[in-house]
């Protein structure tokens, strides 16, 4: 799979929009972005994905560029349950996934 | 409704006994998966299984034994625990386990191993 690279950590605050960056760059034409979040060793929570087209859910949305080497992750209006360690990672057709480090979001009142 | 459940949440063992964690998903998927968290907060695939076959088996010490009896559970066994087998494990599902790359993992809650 190909390697991502995410802030280690971004602070966002409560009402704003949060937009978390991710680089993939070396990532190939059948590749998937997804977006995983992890609330306090909880178990991950799967956000959204994209191949080439941006994307929007009831969560997120999720900002692909056209070349692919690069997308921004948004929740829209962060609430203080939005804290959390955010995973950008890229998939292929093997189903596990490489969780990286991920980026730790806090969200301040 | 439990998507994906886990049991126990904790578990704390001596060294040198075997356990067990059992996993259970009641979304229908065809694949099911175990991670372990270890102290540094890596996740980490393990095995993968896909209608009760292996089809993911990362290194992973012989003592550790997933069990699948049908496709709606995947239990994990570990014998002869270790210091170093103190991690969070989580169990995950999805719908097809195929070569899709599409294809998105829900995640259990997870189970606290602590060896002593």
């Amino acid at each position: 799979d190909a390697k991502t690279t995410q802030p280690t950590s971004m602070d966002c605050a409560e009402g704003r929009a949060a937009n978390l960056p991710c680089n993939h760059s070396t990532i190939s034409g059948n590749e998937y972005v997804y977006w995983y979040r992890q609330i306090h060793s909880q178990g991950p929570q799967y956000i959204i994905h994209g191949l080439k087209n941006n994307e929007t859910n009831e969560m997120a949305s999720l900002i692909i560029t056209e070349d692919r080497k690069s997308s921004t992750l948004i929740l829209p209006h962060a609430t203080l349950r939005d804290t959390a360690v955010y995973y950008c990672i890229v998939k292929t057709g093997a189903n596990n996934l490489f969780f990286g480090t991920g980026t730790r979001l806090t969200v301040i009142p | 409704d439990t998507a994906v459940s886990q049991t126990p949440k904790y578990l704390v063992t001596q060294m040198g006994n075997d356990k067990s964690i059992k996993c259970e998903q009641n979304l229908g998927h065809d694949t099911m998966y175990w991670y372990k968290q270890d102290s540094k907060k890596f996740l980490k695939i393990m095995f993968s299984y896909n209608n009760k076959e292996l089809i993911i088996n990362e290194t992973v010490p012989n003592r550790f034994s997933p069990k699948s009896p049908d496709k709606a559970h995947l239990n994990l066994h570990i014998n002869s625990l270790e210091l170093g087998d103190s991690a969070v494990y989580f169990c995950a599902s999805s719908l097809s386990g195929l070569a899709g790359a599409g294809d998105t993992q829900y995640f259990g809650p997870g189970t606290r191993l602590t060896v002593l």
